[in-house]
């Protein structure tokens, strides 16, 4: 079974700064997906960014970024230039990918709760 | 350009009382499914349907029930509410083989 493990349940940083969080995972399989999502107060879940494990680059989303370590099983999510609207709980996911059949549900984490400080 | 909509957005629920969450979207998804989201536990999958017709248990199914009709609609059954079903609930849907899901806006149930 896949799990997820976010080991900072909350974090803070000053407007403007980088922050990164950290997410790792378990998984035998070699084919999945890896995804960060964001939820603020409205409780809405917005997907930040979203990694295939059989790319090596990484993904890049605006001031968001991921260092994705496939053999270390690390996806971790940077965030530059950090601006008051990034406060917001964030969610590291794993899917496992299905080529035919199969439910490609989301496995999460626990969550990181970041607060962006004036 | 409505998405996946989830109604009610808050309910409370008295312990034994009986409720139903309902989830639609507009999207022509196959794929529908049922989240909990527990302080400290993240997102936890309840149940899934793969299309109309066919659904399936997922981490925490007991004490809720679903069917799917129609493509559309995925209804969440508490059958007799319990205080441990205190939880904000999330509908999603996506295309068979996703890989992105469309979550709702959630639903916050407080049993009493």
């Amino acid at each position: 079974a896949q799990t997820v493990t976010q080991s900072q349940p909350e974090m803070s940083v000053q407007e403007a700064e980088t922050v990164t969080l950290s997410c790792t995972y378990d998984t035998s399989e070699s084919n999945y997906y890896l995804f960060w999502y964001k939820q603020p107060p409205s409780r809405q879940m917005i997907l930040v960014i979203r990694q295939e494990a059989y790319k090596q680059q990484n993904a890049t989303e605006n001031r968001f970024s991921v260092n994705f370590q496939k053999a270390a099983k690390s996806f971790s999510l940077k965030i530059s230039d950090s601006q008051l609207g990034d406060t917001a709980m964030y969610f590291c996911a794993f899917m496992k990918l299905y080529y035919s059949g199969g439910y490609n549900k989301l496995i999460f984490g626990a969550g990181t709760r970041l607060a962006v400080h004036p | 350009n409505a998405g996946v909509t989830q109604t009610p957005k808050f309910q409370v629920l008295k312990t034994g009382q009986s409720m139903t969450l309902q989830c639609a979207q507009d999207m022509n998804h196959e794929y529908m499914s049922w989240y909990r989201q527990d302080p400290g536990m993240g997102l936890r999958l309840i149940h899934y349907s793969v299309g109309a017709g066919i659904t399936d248990q997922g981490e925490v199914p007991n004490g809720y029930n679903v069917s799917r009709s129609t493509t559309e609609d995925f209804p969440l059954r508490l059958l007799s509410a319990a205080p441990s079903q205190t939880s904000v609930y999330f509908c999603a849907s996506s295309l068979q083989g996703g890989p992105e899901a469309f979550f709702g806006q959630g639903t916050r149930l407080t049993v009493v």
